[in-house]
């Protein structure tokens, strides 16, 4: 089974802090996709990734950055975490040929 | 810009059958998924649909038209633990995915 591990499953950070997220893929997927779920508006794709080294904006990239320096590894990262970013974070996974597969997502509060 | 329209939530009786309605408006199609997620669980696949028509797999059922930009999902013998949010994708070109907002589904005994 295709599996995307995020590191953590709840994490509490304060404001102004810089925040890392890691996702973790162990199939060889080329793509990756970080999105976050807020009530009322789903599921929305912050960053995404086709390659090693390469990454998209997607529909809501401010505030945040992306890398992806090994084709298993794709980390978000909050440069100066704010109270709107409190979310869930979600994980994905793709390849051409393959759906895609979601990690159990980061519950992110910033206080 | 890209819309995925789906109803925000539905109620059902246990045994009966539903049907998730989700229409679309994107620039680019490859496809179209539908996902289950149960709270605070990550999304699973349920089923996706290419071509036109009806993809069946055990009591769930997909079906798309393209020249509508409209899909429905639906499920038959409804049970308790079917009590989810149903989500609704559309593949863009290069592999971008984007959602609907989500069917929240409540079944009752």
């Amino acid at each position: 089974d295709v599996k995307v591990t995020q590191s953590s499953r709840y994490l509490v950070k304060r404001t102004g802090e810089k925040v890392f997220l890691e996702c973790v893929q162990d199939m060889d997927h080329e793509n990756m996709f970080w999105y976050r779920q807020d009530p009322g508006l789903g599921l929305r794709l912050i960053y995404f990734s086709y390659d090693v080294k390469m990454k998209e904006k997607g529909d809501i990239p401010e505030g945040y950055s992306v890398s992806r320096e090994k084709k298993e590894r794709f980390s978000l990262i909050l440069e100066s975490a704010s109270t709107n970013q409190t979310s869930m974070y979600l994980c994905a996974s793709s390849s051409t040929n393959y759906g895609y597969t979601f990690g159990s997502g980061t519950r992110l509060t910033v206080v | 810009g890209q819309n995925i329209d789906q109803p925000t939530e539905m109620t059902a009786t246990e045994g009966a059958i539903v049907q998730i309605n989700c229409t679309y408006q994107t620039s680019g199609f490859n496809g179209l998924f539908w996902y289950q997620q149960h709270a605070g669980e990550a999304p699973t696949f349920l089923s996706y649909n290419v071509l036109d028509g009806l993809e069946e797999k055990g009591r769930f059922s997909s079906f798309l038209s393209r020249s509508k930009g409209y899909s429905y999902l639906l499920l038959k013998e409804l049970q308790m633990k079917d009590s989810a949010s149903y989500l609704c994708a559309v593949r863009l070109v290069a592999d971008k995915l984007i959602f609907g907002t989500g069917t929240r589904l409540q079944v009752f005994p």
